[in-house]
């Protein structure tokens, strides 16, 4: 059973660059939500898809954004990076929303902008 | 004021110890509970899930949630090498999103 895969696992960007990061859900699972996490904290909710719709979205600009793809897979698109967008950003898949919290996480696209 | 409040440490004990690890909360709507552990240059994993006050235990772990002071706690028994990692508390509000405090650094030591 496959689990939540990203990709690509590293990357090197510029300010002023846009980047997308790809996400395939767990088997059997339909929402896809995305996290950025800087180093030494947290993980912060960017936003989340179901049915291919962002469904909810957290305290980010309209530089990130997304899309769902009828197979449940999902892309991360950031627009005109900054330095301070550089973190791990982690797709987690769920199944019907975030009702149960039971968020399984891939291990992470990890974004270093110059 | 954060959400989510968690001591970042990084704490070190000896193997075979018990460890405690907290969070604190302010939101008084938050109704679930997880603990994630996330190994260096991995993503979480989830370890424990709760909804109410009270203990769960699964294995050498157990977490605790106190509602009425706003206060979890994970208790890792005969601490092991391997259970070297970042421990994230996690909190949930209905179908919202989760919540992460900012995770606290564990060495065990052999």
């Amino acid at each position: 059973d496959a689990g939540v895969t990203q990709s690509p696992t590293h990357l090197i960007k510029t300010r002023g660059q846009q980047v997308t990061l790809r996400c395939s859900p767990k088997s059997g699972h339909d929402t896809v939500s995305w996290y950025q996490q800087a180093l030494g904290q947290g993980p912060q909710f960017i936003f989340q898809y179901y049915e291919e719709e962002e469904r909810q979205r957290g305290n980010f600009p309209d530089r990130f954004s997304g899309h769902q793809f009828p197979n449940y897979s999902s892309e991360l698109n950031v627009n005109a990076l900054l330095l301070g967008d550089s973190a791990l950003y982690l797709c987690a898949s769920s199944l019907g929303g975030l009702d149960t919290g039971e968020l399984f996480f891939g291990e992470g696209s990890r974004l270093t902008v110059l | 004021q954060k959400e989510v409040e968690q001591d970042p440490g990084p704490l070190s004990v000896p193997e075979g110890a018990i460890v405690s690890l907290n969070c604190t909360y302010s939101n008084s709507a938050f109704q679930y509970f997880m603990w994630y552990r996330q190994y260096s240059r991995k993503g979480p994993e989830l370890l424990m899930y709760t909804y109410s006050s009270g203990n769960k235990e699964d294995g050498r772990f157990t977490a605790q949630v106190d509602k009425s002071s706003k206060y979890i706690s994970l208790f890792i028994r005969d601490s092991q090498p391997s259970d070297s990692a970042t421990y994230l508390c996690a909190l949930q509000a209905g179908a919202n999103n989760l919540f992460f405090g900012t995770g606290t650094r564990l060495t065990v030591i052999p």
